[in-house]
């Protein structure tokens, strides 16, 4: 069935460094969205991209779609302290499916 | 205005046991999920609610697990003859969209079975 694998599981970092994850499937997806998860909290959705190629800003947030439409990545620049969670990418593209996301930890 | 609601908030039940989970998602949305976590995983999809039917149950595990949005708005999750094995976070996210657009989830219900 539809799989989105995420890279890397983990990730700490020092305050002010930069974070990326990625997401990779084996098959086209028609649209992939991204949601963070705050430790004890829910996921909150934050951005969804739907064409070739699209990228994507959210002031320190950079949502990247490939070209072949088989991967995406999200891109912190600079993290903070407020970054902490964990990230997980999702398509509808046949079953709802989540990855098993990438966690971040930030290290004042 | 308010967000997506759930209840219980934890649920403690032995083994066997029947639960209701319940969900009230944000008025006017159309679309409804459910899904479970378990720690250190993400959302596993269980069944997606277009109005009242079921659109797509493929995510149930089994015939143990039954969803029902009788109204379109607020959805029942039901689990028969509980196992340990049921045991995880299981949340209810709504979506505005009829094309599956972002999801806004409910805290969720952490259910535990002993």
């Amino acid at each position: 069935g539809q799989q989105v694998m995420q890279i890397p599981q983990y990730q700490h970092v020092q305050e002010g460094e930069d974070f990326t994850t990625y997401c990779n499937s084996s098959t086209t997806l028609s649209n992939i969205q991204w949601y963070k998860q705050r430790p004890g909290g829910h996921p909150v959705f934050l951005i969804q991209l739907v064409k070739s190629g699209e990228v994507k800003k959210q002031k320190r947030l950079t949502f990247q779609f490939g070209e072949a439409k088989k991967n995406s990545s999200l891109h912190i620049t600079a993290t903070q302290t407020t970054d902490v969670g964990t990230y997980f990418c999702y398509t509808n593209a046949g079953k709802s499916t989540f990855g098993d996301g990438t966690t971040l930890t930030v290290k004042p | 205005g308010a967000g997506v609601s759930q209840t219980p908030s934890n649920k403690v039940t032995e083994k066997g046991k029947y639960v209701e989970l319940r969900c009230d998602p944000i008025s006017g949305h159309t679309a409804l999920y459910w899904y479970r976590q378990s720690l250190g995983q993400g959302p596993e999809f269980l069944i997606y609610f277009q109005g009242t039917g079921a659109a797509d149950d493929s995510g149930l595990p089994n015939d143990r697990f039954f969803a029902v949005r009788p109204e379109g708005s607020v959805s029942t999750l039901k689990i028969q003859r509980t196992e340990r094995g049921d045991s995880a976070v299981y949340l209810c996210a709504s979506s505005p969209s009829p094309d599956r657009g972002e999801q806004y989830f409910g805290p969720g219900t952490r259910l535990t079975v002993t």
